[in-house]
Order: structure tokens, then sequence, then C-alpha cells
């Protein structure tokens, strides 16, 4: 089984729309994070968690919130999609240290039409 | 298909000659350095990682090279192989109260049979 679990892997939604998208991972790290990857573009960082009650915004968090709901799940949801929120979307754990690489689920495709 | 794959810079290598892939940095302060490898439909994988500390560090099949005085980082795959075939970007971690990291937008490796 996968250490970092995101689901579901494809979405496609209509404008407007409410939608979550949840990660779960059984490595037992502290630290969680969502990312969005674009063509072109490197990893961004949407929000951040080192623990339950510790979030944090990353580099483009508008549009987007997050729910940590135990050291094991992360969701990301958006409000109200917009098309421009079109791209894949990788969740990824770490350990406390902080010095260490990110493990990385193998991404939601989200489409907004 | 995996549209993450799309505008990068690509390198074409025969099976069996080594590869090496390079990647700038932005940040001087930047203490820790990463390579991760993307397959299609997946999420990033980690390869090898590198601390500022050092110039050189081998791991199986794989080489990173980190010259700090003009910011490059390099990634050295021997003997290349058809599962080798991805995209490879590298990250810097930058000091601070949240180990930023910025991802690179990749190069993707291409194999020739």
């Amino acid at each position: 089984d996968a250490d970092v679990t995101q689901t579901p892997r494809n979405r496609i939604t209509k404008t407007g729309k409410r939608i979550m998208l949840e990660c779960s991972q059984t490595k037992g790290h502290d630290r969680m994070y969502w990312y969005r990857q674009d063509p072109g573009l490197g990893l961004r960082l949407i929000y951040y968690s080192f623990d339950v009650k510790d979030i944090n915004k990353g580099e483009i968090s508008d549009g987007y919130s997050v729910s940590r709901q135990a050291q094991a799940k992360f969701s990301l949801s958006l409000e109200s999609a917009i098309p421009n929120q079109t791209a894949l979307y990788f969740c990824a754990t770490s350990d406390g240290t902080g010095i260490g690489p990110q493990h990385f689920g193998d991404g939601t495709r989200l489409s907004i039409l | 298909g995996e549209s993450v794959g799309l505008h990068l810079p690509t390198l074409s290598v025969q099976e069996g000659d080594n590869s090496i892939i390079n990647c700038a940095y932005s940040n001087s302060a930047s203490d820790y350095f990463i390579w991760y490898k993307q397959e299609s439909g997946k999420g990033p994988q980690f390869i090898i990682d590198i601390r500022s500390n050092m110039d050189k560090r081998q791991g199986q099949r794989v080489t990173v090279l980190l010259n700090k005085t003009v910011k490059h980082l390099s990634l050295q795959i021997a003997a290349t192989q058809p599962g080798d075939s991805a995209v490879y970007f590298c990250a810097e971690n930058s000091p601070g109260g949240y180990q930023k990291v910025t991802f690179g937008i990749g190069t993707k490796l291409q194999v020739i049979p």
C-alpha cells in the first residue's frame, strides 16, 4: 500500500462547485503539505501543516482552504472552483526535523470546466 | 497522458550511456538540496539529497554534485536504463522558520533503447 494516498485520483467538475481532495498517510509524519503542479512550472505550495493544530498558508493559498483532521489526514478544499484551478494536486509529508525529503502521493488531476 | 512533461527541457540519452541533468538554484543561503524523479502518472519520488557542506554524494547509479560558487546542482545517472525515463527536478531548502522548499521545473529524460 502507498504511504501517501490521495483521493480521488481524477476529478472533473464545473465552475462554482465545492471540491474536497483528501490525503492520508501511514508514514507517521507530523508535517503535511499541499502543492499544485502546472505545465512549465515547479511545484507551488498551497498550504502546509506542521501538526494537527498548526496550519499555514503557502505562496498560492487564495481560493483554497485546508483541514488537518488528524496526524494522518490533511484535506484540501476549493470552496468555489474556477477554471484556472485546473491542475495536478499533490499531497506530501515530511518528518518533524524539517531537514529531509518530502514524500508525495500520486496526485489528483483536477479539471474545472 | 501526463501534462507535466510539456514545455520542459528534454535530454535524450542512449541506453547504457551516462546522463547528466543540471539545475541552477536561486538562493545562496539554501542549505539542503534534493533530486526527485517523477514518472508519468506518479508523484515525485526522492532520489538523492545533499547538504550544503558537501560537494558530492553518491547513491546507487546516481551522483549529485553541488557547486555553491555558481549555485549549480547536477544529477549524474550511470548506465542509463529505459526505466530512468521520467521528469527530474531539483529542490532547494532555504533556512528559516519554515524550511522553505523551492522546486525547479524539471528536465525530461528520454532513454533511447
